[in-house]
Protein backbone atom coordinates (compact mmCIF):
# COMPACT_ATOMS: atom_id res chain seq x y z
CA UNK A 1 0.00 0.00 0.00
CA UNK A 2 1.20 3.24 -1.08
CA UNK A 3 -0.10 5.16 2.18
CA UNK A 4 -2.55 7.96 1.79
CA UNK A 5 -1.99 9.74 -1.16
CA UNK A 6 -1.81 13.22 -2.01
CA UNK A 7 -1.63 15.55 -4.57
CA UNK A 8 -0.63 18.17 -5.94
CA UNK A 9 2.69 18.22 -3.82
CA UNK A 10 3.42 21.94 -4.33
CA UNK A 11 0.83 24.48 -5.16
CA UNK A 12 1.83 27.89 -6.01
CA UNK A 13 -1.06 30.30 -6.72
CA UNK A 14 -1.99 34.02 -7.00
CA UNK A 15 -4.81 35.30 -4.74
CA UNK A 16 -8.15 34.84 -5.80
CA UNK A 17 -7.22 31.92 -7.56
CA UNK A 18 -9.30 28.48 -6.65
CA UNK A 19 -6.78 25.87 -5.28
CA UNK A 20 -8.21 22.23 -4.99
CA UNK A 21 -6.03 20.05 -3.27
CA UNK A 22 -6.39 15.93 -3.34
CA UNK A 23 -6.30 12.88 -1.31
CA UNK A 24 -6.58 9.42 -1.66
CA UNK A 25 -6.86 7.61 1.94
CA UNK A 26 -5.80 4.10 2.56
CA UNK A 27 -7.88 1.87 1.21
CA UNK A 28 -10.03 0.17 3.94
CA UNK A 29 -9.97 3.34 6.56
CA UNK A 30 -13.26 5.16 7.23
CA UNK A 31 -11.96 8.32 8.78
CA UNK A 32 -10.72 11.20 6.42
CA UNK A 33 -8.85 14.10 8.30
CA UNK A 34 -7.77 17.57 7.06
CA UNK A 35 -4.77 19.35 8.49
CA UNK A 36 -3.35 22.67 7.80
CA UNK A 37 0.38 22.86 9.25
CA UNK A 38 1.78 26.74 10.25
CA UNK A 39 4.49 27.77 12.04
CA UNK A 40 2.33 30.34 13.87
CA UNK A 41 -0.29 27.91 14.49
CA UNK A 42 1.16 24.09 14.44
CA UNK A 43 -1.14 21.59 13.32
CA UNK A 44 -4.80 22.31 12.79
CA UNK A 45 -7.59 20.01 12.67
CA UNK A 46 -10.12 21.71 9.70
CA UNK A 47 -12.46 18.62 8.88
CA UNK A 48 -12.76 14.96 9.27
CA UNK A 49 -15.16 12.28 7.82
CA UNK A 50 -16.74 9.11 8.68
CA UNK A 51 -18.18 6.83 5.85
CA UNK A 52 -17.98 9.62 3.74
CA UNK A 53 -19.57 11.90 6.13
CA UNK A 54 -18.77 15.45 7.19
CA UNK A 55 -18.18 14.70 11.24
CA UNK A 56 -17.08 18.24 12.38
CA UNK A 57 -16.27 20.93 9.82
CA UNK A 58 -15.57 23.33 13.26
CA UNK A 59 -11.57 23.90 11.99
CA UNK A 60 -12.78 25.09 9.05
CA UNK A 61 -11.30 28.88 8.89
CA UNK A 62 -14.29 30.46 6.69
CA UNK A 63 -16.61 30.12 4.28
CA UNK A 64 -13.76 30.03 1.52
CA UNK A 65 -12.88 26.59 2.61
CA UNK A 66 -14.92 23.75 1.53
CA UNK A 67 -14.31 20.01 1.53
CA UNK A 68 -15.80 17.25 0.03
CA UNK A 69 -15.70 13.22 0.14
CA UNK A 70 -17.57 11.89 -3.05
CA UNK A 71 -16.56 8.29 -1.90
CA UNK A 72 -14.46 6.53 0.04
CA UNK A 73 -11.29 6.37 -1.98
CA UNK A 74 -11.24 10.50 -2.91
CA UNK A 75 -10.99 13.46 -1.20
CA UNK A 76 -11.02 17.31 -2.03
CA UNK A 77 -10.56 20.33 -0.40
CA UNK A 78 -10.91 23.67 -2.20
CA UNK A 79 -10.14 27.25 -1.23
CA UNK A 80 -11.76 29.74 -3.08
CA UNK A 81 -10.74 32.24 -3.26
CA UNK A 82 -7.54 31.93 -1.75
CA UNK A 83 -5.34 34.45 0.12
CA UNK A 84 -1.79 34.90 0.71
CA UNK A 85 -2.62 33.72 4.69
CA UNK A 86 -3.86 30.56 3.24
CA UNK A 87 -0.05 29.71 2.60
CA UNK A 88 0.72 26.59 4.57
CA UNK A 89 0.96 22.83 4.51
CA UNK A 90 -2.10 20.44 4.20
CA UNK A 91 -2.07 17.27 5.31
CA UNK A 92 -4.38 14.77 4.88
CA UNK A 93 -5.10 11.85 7.17
CA UNK A 94 -6.74 8.66 7.65
CA UNK A 95 -7.65 5.97 10.26
CA UNK A 96 -9.76 3.00 10.57
CA UNK A 97 -12.33 3.18 13.21
CA UNK A 98 -11.76 -0.65 13.48
CA UNK A 99 -9.01 -0.26 15.30
CA UNK A 100 -9.01 0.88 19.27
CA UNK A 101 -6.26 3.35 19.04
CA UNK A 102 -7.51 5.33 15.82
CA UNK A 103 -3.83 5.54 15.10
CA UNK A 104 -3.54 8.28 11.94
CA UNK A 105 -1.83 7.75 8.91
CA UNK A 106 -0.59 11.56 6.99
CA UNK A 107 -0.11 11.96 3.84
CA UNK A 108 3.00 13.86 2.10
CA UNK A 109 0.90 17.33 2.52
CA UNK A 110 0.61 19.79 0.15
CA UNK A 111 2.52 23.00 0.34
CA UNK A 112 0.53 25.65 -0.54
CA UNK A 113 1.75 29.55 -1.30
CA UNK A 114 -0.30 32.20 -2.09
CA UNK A 115 1.11 35.02 -3.69
CA UNK B 1 -12.53 22.23 26.90
CA UNK B 2 -9.69 19.57 25.44
CA UNK B 3 -6.56 21.26 25.01
CA UNK B 4 -2.93 19.82 24.61
CA UNK B 5 -0.33 22.41 25.67
CA UNK B 6 3.51 22.04 24.31
CA UNK B 7 5.29 25.04 26.34
CA UNK B 8 8.70 24.80 24.18
CA UNK B 9 8.60 25.72 20.44
CA UNK B 10 11.97 24.38 20.17
CA UNK B 11 14.37 22.72 22.28
CA UNK B 12 18.29 21.94 21.48
CA UNK B 13 20.04 19.33 23.32
CA UNK B 14 23.64 17.73 22.84
CA UNK B 15 24.15 14.69 21.75
CA UNK B 16 24.14 12.13 24.64
CA UNK B 17 22.36 13.96 27.07
CA UNK B 18 18.57 13.61 28.29
CA UNK B 19 15.76 14.54 26.51
CA UNK B 20 12.41 15.56 27.52
CA UNK B 21 9.60 17.15 25.65
CA UNK B 22 7.11 18.50 27.63
CA UNK B 23 3.11 18.05 27.24
CA UNK B 24 0.59 18.91 29.28
CA UNK B 25 -3.52 18.62 28.34
CA UNK B 26 -6.72 19.65 29.36
CA UNK B 27 -9.63 16.67 29.56
CA UNK B 28 -12.46 16.46 31.32
CA UNK B 29 -12.56 12.33 31.40
CA UNK B 30 -9.44 9.75 30.71
CA UNK B 31 -7.99 10.70 27.37
CA UNK B 32 -6.26 8.33 24.92
CA UNK B 33 -2.79 9.96 24.44
CA UNK B 34 0.05 9.91 21.59
CA UNK B 35 3.10 11.44 20.58
CA UNK B 36 3.50 12.13 16.73
CA UNK B 37 6.61 12.44 15.01
CA UNK B 38 7.95 14.37 11.72
CA UNK B 39 11.45 14.00 10.28
CA UNK B 40 12.90 15.82 7.90
CA UNK B 41 10.94 15.24 4.74
CA UNK B 42 9.01 12.79 5.86
CA UNK B 43 5.52 12.14 6.47
CA UNK B 44 3.82 12.98 10.16
CA UNK B 45 3.68 9.18 11.91
CA UNK B 46 2.45 7.86 14.94
CA UNK B 47 5.98 7.83 17.64
CA UNK B 48 3.86 6.07 20.26
CA UNK B 49 0.60 6.04 22.15
CA UNK B 50 -0.07 5.70 25.96
CA UNK B 51 -1.77 2.72 26.13
CA UNK B 52 0.74 0.61 24.77
CA UNK B 53 3.38 1.78 27.33
CA UNK B 54 6.02 0.81 24.72
CA UNK B 55 9.75 2.35 24.06
CA UNK B 56 10.03 3.28 20.33
CA UNK B 57 13.51 4.45 19.22
CA UNK B 58 14.63 4.70 23.07
CA UNK B 59 11.26 7.31 23.73
CA UNK B 60 9.16 6.56 26.64
CA UNK B 61 6.35 8.50 27.70
CA UNK B 62 4.22 7.91 31.04
CA UNK B 63 0.64 9.62 31.16
CA UNK B 64 0.17 11.16 34.70
CA UNK B 65 -3.08 11.87 35.45
CA UNK B 66 -2.33 13.68 38.52
CA UNK B 67 -0.37 16.60 36.28
CA UNK B 68 -2.74 16.20 33.52
CA UNK B 69 0.86 15.50 31.81
CA UNK B 70 2.47 12.82 29.43
CA UNK B 71 5.87 14.00 28.61
CA UNK B 72 8.05 12.38 26.04
CA UNK B 73 11.60 11.21 27.46
CA UNK B 74 15.06 9.69 25.97
CA UNK B 75 17.97 9.01 28.48
CA UNK B 76 20.48 10.07 26.03
CA UNK B 77 19.75 12.10 22.77
CA UNK B 78 20.95 11.05 19.07
CA UNK B 79 21.72 13.13 16.33
CA UNK B 80 18.69 11.38 14.49
CA UNK B 81 16.03 12.20 16.96
CA UNK B 82 15.89 15.86 15.16
CA UNK B 83 12.31 16.18 14.66
CA UNK B 84 9.10 18.10 15.31
CA UNK B 85 6.91 16.09 18.00
CA UNK B 86 3.53 16.80 18.54
CA UNK B 87 1.46 15.53 21.45
CA UNK B 88 -1.99 14.61 20.50
CA UNK B 89 -5.06 13.68 22.53
CA UNK B 90 -7.94 11.90 21.92
CA UNK B 91 -11.44 11.86 23.64
CA UNK B 92 -13.01 8.48 24.54
CA UNK B 93 -16.06 9.04 22.66
CA UNK B 94 -16.02 7.37 19.53
CA UNK B 95 -16.44 10.43 17.25
CA UNK B 96 -14.14 12.58 18.92
CA UNK B 97 -11.44 14.15 16.95
CA UNK B 98 -7.76 14.03 17.71
CA UNK B 99 -6.34 17.34 19.18
CA UNK B 100 -2.62 18.00 18.38
CA UNK B 101 -0.55 20.38 20.25
CA UNK B 102 1.53 23.25 18.42
CA UNK B 103 4.62 20.91 18.30
CA UNK B 104 8.54 21.20 19.77
CA UNK B 105 10.79 21.24 17.37
CA UNK B 106 13.81 19.01 19.11
CA UNK B 107 17.51 20.04 17.47
CA UNK B 108 20.54 17.74 18.47
CA UNK B 109 23.48 19.48 18.94
CA UNK B 110 26.79 17.08 18.02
Amino acid sequence: DAGVIQSPRHEVTEMGQEVTLRCKPISGHDYLFWYRQTMMRGLELLIYFNNNVPIDDSGMPEDRFSAKMPNASFSTLKIQPSEPRDSAVYFCASSSGLTSSYEQYFGPGTRLTVT
Amino acid sequence: AQRVTQPEKLLSVFKGAPVELKCNYSYSGSPELFWYVQYSRQRLQLLLRHISRESIKGFTADLNKGETSFHLKKPFAQEEDSAMYYCALRGMNRDDKIIFGKGTRLHILP
